[in-house]
């Protein structure tokens, strides 16, 4: 079945430490986003990518870094340049045109 | 740049009883409008779409949306709500390659 994967689930880690979230897709969509979700905020634009080796920052791009170098992954990378990176983050693909985003189960990330 | 505002955070509601989701959206451009359903620790999935068309959109489970361009709006309905409709409810609206998502409406349906 064709989907976005998403992982680890869960995953922790130390403050100051640098961590990457993974994301991969086999629905043949070129573009990707991450979101960030927070209770009550919704979801917040983090990046986006519509083609290979190009991407763009959303809303709350700071603390974050991304690359695209296949057209399946997209792995976001949280620096320790967060502030507050204790969070669940989602990502989603879409196909041509105006089609819905297609979402991974999230990885919630805690940071102590 | 667009935006969407979701106006209730909570909405409780009896088995069985109607309920209405209001979402409203700002946007200097045309716009595509959908609604999507989360459940615990789950990603999103999409419940229904607009793209152009007939503005009445209706999805497999009961629900429907109106867009109503003048009012700029975008509300959920259904007639009449099971336990199992029980999540979280975000609007969203896309004008370009990005697409943005409202805050959020908790649906609870008590028994």
């Amino acid at each position: 079945d064709g989907g976005i994967t998403q992982s680890p689930k869960y995953l922790f880690r130390k403050e100051g430490q640098n961590v990457t979230l993974s994301c991969e897709q086999n629905l043949n969509h070129d573009a990707m986003y991450w979101y960030r979700q927070d209770p009550g905020q919704g979801l917040r634009l983090i990046y986006y990518s519509q083609i290979v080796n190009d991407f763009q920052k959303g809303d709350i791009a700071e603390g974050y870094s991304v690359s695209r170098e296949k057209k399946e992954s997209f792995p976001l990378t949280v620096t320790s340049a967060q502030k507050n990176p204790t969070a669940f983050y989602l990502c989603a693909s879409r196909g041509q045109g105006f089609s819905p985003l297609h979402f991974g189960n999230g990885t919630r990330l805690t940071v102590t | 740049a667009q935006s969407v505002t979701q106006l209730d955070s909570q909405v409780p509601v009896f088995e069985e009883a109607p309920v209405e989701l209001r979402c409203n959206y700002s946007s200097s451009v045309s716009v595509y409008l959908f609604w999507y359903v989360q459940y615990p620790n789950q990603g999103l999935q999409l419940l229904l779409k607009y793209l152009s068309g007939s503005t009445l959109v209706e999805s497999i489970n009961g629900f429907e949306a109106e867009f109503n361009k003048s009012q700029t709006s975008f509300h959920l309905r259904k007639p009449s709500v099971h336990i199992s409709d029980t999540a979280e409810y975000f609007c969203a609206v896309s004008g370009g390659n990005d697409m943005r998502f409202g805050a959020g409406t908790r649906l609870t349906v008590k028994p």
